[in-house]
């Protein structure tokens, strides 16, 4: 049961550096979501995608850009890195409402 | 106004006791439902229990129960029977029924002691 796979774990970068976080879902699920999470924050949603072609924006969407590859795969992508952007980024996914997100490991982020 | 609140940044609790931890939320729909995650120090994301809005009961799933209380919109988690594998945090979110979005409250570091 793979579930929800995020690549790479763990990813330091430079200042200015570019990026992309990877997700892919094996469960069919139709929406999927990106989060940042920061000690006291919570998690926060970077962006989210409802259906296979379609993205929006959450809270915290500057400085990122996503792609709902096709109904498996949502990338997140950092064009030039910024040390405000060091956080653990977790990908999830759900069927449909009222169901509880499935989540992947996370990816620990550190730019430098 | 912060969607989920969750005022307990850190709770203790004897090993075997119950403990509550606290949600309050935030929404003019009428049909959401309310989640609680546990995040242990390993980091992964593990989903505990589920209460939809139009639930006449308050769910229960083994040790964990929710005791909602709509009329004051909290949905405060309750863990029986402490355990140490308990320790860990845990979060409160919401998802509203016209929008496709989770709203994460900031979470309350549960610690049991033996």
């Amino acid at each position: 049961n793979a579930g929800v796979t995020q690549t790479p774990k763990f990813q330091v970068l430079k200042t200015g550096q570019s990026m992309t976080l990877q997700c892919a879902q094996d469960m069919n699920h139709n929406s999927m979501y990106w989060y940042r999470q920061d000690p006291g924050m919570g998690l926060r949603l970077i962006y989210y995608s409802a259906s296979e072609g379609t993205t929006d924006k959450g809270e915290v969407p500057n400085g990122y850009n996503v792609s709902r590859l096709n109904k498996r795969e949502f990338s997140l992508r950092l064009e030039s890195a910024a040390p405000s952007q060091t956080s653990v980024y977790f990908c999830a996914s759900i069927r449909r409402a009222n169901q509880p997100q499935h989540f992947g490991d996370g990816t620990r982020l550190s730019i430098l | 106004a912060q969607k989920i609140t969750q005022t307990q940044p850190g709770m203790f609790v004897q090993e075997k006791e119950a403990v509550t931890l606290d949600c309050t939320y935030d929404t003019s729909d009428q049909s959401y439902g309310l989640f609680w995650y546990k995040q242990p120090s390993s980091g992964e994301m593990i989903f505990l229990i589920y209460q939809g809005s139009y639930d006449e009961q308050n769910a229960t799933e083994g040790r964990y129960s929710l005791n909602f209380q709509k009329a004051r919109k909290s949905a405060n988690l309750v863990i029986s029977a402490s355990q140490l594998g308990d320790s860990a945090m845990y979060f409160c979110a919401m998802r509203e029924r016209t929008g496709n979005q989770f709203y994460f409250g900031t979470g309350t570091s549960l610690t049991v002691i033996p």
